[in-house]
């Protein structure tokens, strides 16, 4: 089964703490990307990648980190420097050779809280 | 500054009727929209697109009307179903292909 894997499902980051939520992808897709989802908002571009060892910052990449050393992973670290890191985090692909590549492909989500 | 706007947080409807769920653009470069349904704790799925070329596609129940003049498109959900409830999203995008969300809208339908 072709899909994108989230790992953990939930995560409690402790204050000061780094913490490094998994994105893994078997569909081949080029483009992989990094939303948060607060409550009663859309979802927010935080940094995406079109290829190997390059990535880009979306609209609130502000405290968040990420790489992207392998076409099928993009783990995104959510550092200290973030001071509002409460929320749920989304990973999507696509595929640029698409003509509608954005018609992104979501994994289930991470949860991520703050002890 | 929101360039795409769900005005209605919620909708409820009952079960067999028409759900029609909105949404207005600013960004007069948007040329590709698309709607998304998502489940709580579950990523979001497409659902339906719809190019600027066009003013309505529809795929089984579902039909999407874009108003380019007015910046506005709907989403149309005949006949509703108790498994349509969830939130919607709509989506827009530009040259600069990446996706700008809508807040969503919660739809509640009532068997």
């Amino acid at each position: 089964d072709g899909g994108i894997t989230q790992s953990p499902k939930y995560l409690f980051r402790k204050e000061g703490q780094n913490v490094t939520l998994s994105c893994e992808q078997n569909l081949n897709h080029d483009a992989m990307y990094w939303y948060r989802q607060d409550p009663g908002q859309g979802l927010r571009l935080i940094y995406y990648s079109q290829i190997v060892n390059d990535f880009q910052k979306g609209d609130i990449a502000e405290g968040y980190s990420v790489s992207r050393e392998k076409k099928e992973s993009f783990p995104l670290t959510v550092t200290s420097a973030q001071k509002n890191p409460t929320a749920f985090y989304l990973c999507a692909s696509s595929s640029r050779n698409s003509a509608t590549n954005e018609k992104l492909f979501f994994g289930s989500g991470t949860q991520l809280s703050v002890l | 500054d929101q360039q795409v706007k769900q005005n209605s947080p919620s909708l409820s409807v009952q079960e067999g009727r028409i759900s029609i769920l909105n949404c207005d653009y600013t960004n007069s470069m948007f040329d590709y929209f698309l709607w998304y349904k998502k489940y709580p704790a579950e990523g979001p799925t497409f659902l339906i697109s719809i190019s600027s070329i066009k003013d309505k596609n529809e795929d089984g129940r579902f039909t999407v009307f874009l108003n380019k003049s007015a910046k506005h498109l709907s989403l149309h959900i005949v006949p509703s179903q108790p498994g349509d409830s969830a939130v919607y999203f709509c989506a827009a995008t530009g040259s600069a292909r990446q996706l700008t969300f809508g807040s969503g809208t919660q739809l509640t339908v009532l068997p």
